[in-house]
Order: structure tokens, then C-alpha cells, then sequence
């Protein structure tokens, strides 16, 4: 089972807030990656990492920013928070074989 | 086109038939496949992967891959009611490995 933790699960919070969503892991993965997904919609890459100070955007542009300071720890920060920004952030690692997913944060900006 | 083609539901499947699920991939450098069982509001869990060309069987679940035809299906035999499910299929990036390229899912509903 994979060890991988986001907090908070859920979070509303009011337009132009900042806002940091926690991902890390215990298995000492380096490949880090963080998804956004709208209920029933595919997953979209939007921050990726291969390791400690290395960080890349995705395939969706995305105004959140994106840290790797510490192997386990690869938190996602929105600096001000828009109606458009409600969505569900999935967090994942990679070890050789396999992509584990935390259980999301679930996100919605009033 | 996109990228990961998978075939557009719901598919209705009764309790105890074969649910037959399909994939089609454009990226030729894909050298894993994996496939992903999403329940709704859930994250993904991985159910499969598959590398080579033929079939894998892993309880009641078989992968195929054909890469000349850049098609990857997933079967689920016996279909229970918490197979109920979106499935997504996710090939490798040739080009980084690590990083998925994900379908847009094809949802499952098993009747009894």
C-alpha cells in the first residue's frame, strides 16, 4: 500500500486567499508529480519533480507554483485563489514500476 | 486527436458477463501500460500494468498490448457490482519514463 498523504482533504476558502496544499510521501520515491481533475473529467498534469530542487510545469497550465525541498515533501501553492481554481489536486509518486496516488485534496474557491 | 483514446461510456455490463475496455495510444515510444480503477470521488488505484506485447492475466482482470497497433485492452471477467468504476487508461511517455499520459476513462456500471 502506498504511503502517500495530502492535507487538507477538503478546503473552501474565499477568493484572493493563498493557499498551500501538502503532498508527501515515506517511500523515497524522487519523481513527484501533481493532477487536476474536474468531477467525471480526465486528469491533467500540472507540476512535476525528479528529485530535490528540480520542479517542471505540466501539461496544463496551471498559476499554481510548485517546491522540492526535502525528497518526501512536494507542496502546491496557489498565491491567490480564483473561482477557477475549484477543482480536485491529485498527488502521485513513482517508484520503478508503479504510480501511487494520495487520496486528493478537494479544493473550492467561493 | 487526443493523445489516449479510450472507447466513451457508461458500458453496462450484467453482473457475471466479460467487461471489455479499450485503449488506443499515438505515442510509439510508450513502453508501459498501465490501467486504473477510479471510483467516484476517489483517486485512482492501479489495477494492472503490462510492458510487453500479449496478454497478462492477474485474477479476474487481463491486460492485452499489441504496440504495432498501438492498442492496449483491458477484460474483467465475471463483473461484480464493485467493479462499478471509471477505468483509465494510462501509457507511459516514451520520451519520461515515470510520467502517464491518462485517457479520459470509459465508466463501468455492473448491473446485478
Amino acid at each position: 500500500e502506498a504511503d502517500i498523504y495530502q492535507t487538507p482533504r477538503y478546503l473552501v476558502i474565499g477568493t484572493g486567499k493563498k493557499i498551500t496544499l501538502e503532498c508527501s510521501q515515506t517511500m523515497g520515491h524522487d519523481k513527484m508529480y501533481w493532477y487536476q481533475q474536474d468531477p467525471g473529467m480526465e486528469l491533467h498534469l500540472i507540476h512535476y519533480s525528479y528529485g530535490v530542487n528540480s520542479t517542471e510545469k505540466g501539461d496544463l497550465s496551471s498559476e499554481s507554483t510548485v517546491s522540492r525541498i526535502r525528497t518526501e515533501h512536494f507542496p502546491l501553492t496557489l498565491e491567490s485563489a480564483r473561482p477557477s481554481h475549484t477543482s480536485q489536486y491529485l498527488c502521485a509518486s513513482n517508484d520503478m514500476y508503479e504510480q501511487y496516488f494520495g487520496p486528493g485534496t478537494r479544493l473550492t474557491v467561493t | 486527436q487526443k493523445e489516449v483514446e479510450q472507447n466513451s461510456g457508461p458500458l453496462s455490463v450484467p453482473e457475471g458477463a466479460i467487461a471489455s475496455l479499450n485503449c488506443t495510444y499515438s505515442d510509439r515510444g510508450s513502453q508501459s501500460f498501465f490501467w486504473y480503477r477510479q471510483y467516484s470521488g476517489k483517486s485512482p488505484e492501479l489495477i494492472m500494468s503490462i510492458y510487453s506485447n500479449g496478454d497478462k492475466e492477474d485474477g479476474r482482470f487481463t491486460a492485452q498490448l499489441n504496440k504495432a497497433s498501438q492498442y492496449v485492452s483491458l477484460l474483467i471477467r465475471d463483473s461484480q457490482p464493485s467493479d462499478s468504476a471509471t477505468y483509465l487508461c494510462a501509457p507511459g511517455r516514451g520520451d519520461s519514463w515515470g510520467k502517464l499520459q491518462f485517457g479520459a476513462g470509459t465508466q463501468v456500471v455492473v448491473t446485478p
